[in-house]
C-alpha cells in the first residue's frame, strides 16, 4: 500500500504569511494526489487536484507541486478564514489513503 | 446544485450493524462513481470504500475489510454502506462522497456512528 506522510501536524501564522505543507509518497506514482480543506463542522472541500489543479471556484491563493515523490500545498496572503485542518490524499492505487492531516490557527 | 445526504447514523452496541445511506441529488448519479470516507473523534479523514458506477469495482480499506459492504441502487440515486461486525473505533462521522474518476468533489455533511455500550 501507498503510504503518505503529511507534515507538520499543526501550524500557526499570521494573516498575510505564506504557509506550506508536504506530504511525501512511499513511492512514485505520478501526480495523483488531492489536496482537501476541512473546516470545523463542514464537509470537507477539495481545492487541488492532480498535484498542482485548482479546484472549481477554488481561491488563487491555493496552490500544489510535485516533485517527483514530494508534494507540497501552499496558501499565500493567509486569511482568517483559512483556518481548518488540511489533508493531501493518494488515488493511484486503493487504499486511497490521506495523509494525518495539517492543522492551520492563525497568531 | 450537486448534494449529498447521509442518513442512518446511531448509537448501536459493539458486534451490532447499522446500514447507512445517501441519498444524491442535483447531479446524474449513475454516472459518477462513489466512496465512504470517516472521521473519528479526534482523528483525520480515513477513507473506507469505493464503487464504480455499475459496481464492477469495489474497494475498501484494511480498517473495515470483510466487515463493510458497499453498494448503490443508481434507480433510486443512492448509496449504500452496510456495517457489521461493529467496533468502539468504528465511531466516527460517515461521510458519502461523489467521485469525478477517483477525485472526491462532492462531500455531505456527513451522519454520526456511536459504538458504545
Amino acid at each position: 500500500d501507498i503510504r503518505m506522510t503529511q507534515s507538520p501536524s499543526s501550524l500557526s501564522a499570521s494573516v498575510g504569511d505564506r504557509v506550506t505543507i508536504t506530504c511525501q509518497a512511499s513511492q512514485d506514482f505520478g501526480s495523483y494526489v488531492n489536496w482537501y480543506q476541512h473546516k470545523a463542522g463542514k464537509a470537507p472541500k477539495l481545492l487541488i487536484y492532480d498535484a498542482s489543479n485548482l479546484g472549481t471556484g477554488v481561491s488563487s491563493r491555493f496552490s500544489g507541486r510535485r516533485s517527483r515523490t514530494d508534494f507540497t500545498f501552499s496558501i499565500t496572503n493567509l486569511q482568517p478564514e483559512d483556518v481548518a485542518t488540511y489533508y493531501c490524499q493518494q488515488y493511484d492505487d486503493p487504499p486511497y489513503v490521506f495523509g494525518q492531516g495539517t492543522k492551520l490557527e492563525i497568531k | 446544485e450537486a448534494q449529498l445526504v447521509e442518513s442512518g447514523g446511531d448509537l448501536v452496541q459493539p458486534g451490532g450493524s447499522l446500514r447507512l445511506s445517501c441519498e444524491a441529488s442535483g447531479f446524474t448519479f449513475k454516472m459518477y462513481a462513489m466512496h465512504w470516507v470517516r472521521q473519528a473523534p479526534g482523528k483525520g479523514l480515513e477513507w473506507l470504500s469505493y464503487i464504480s458506477t455499475t459496481t464492477t469495482n469495489i474497494y475498501y480499506g484494511d480498517a473495515v475489510k470483510g466487515r463493510f459492504t458497499v453498494s448503490r441502487d443508481n434507480a433510486k440515486d443512492s448509496l449504500y454502506l452496510q456495517m457489521d461486525r461493529l467496533r468502539a473505533e468504528d465511531t466516527a462521522v460517515y461521510y458519502c462522497v461523489r467521485g469525478w474518476g477517483i477525485t472526491m468533489d462532492i462531500w455531505g455533511r456527513g451522519t454520526m456512528v456511536t459504538v458504545s455500550s
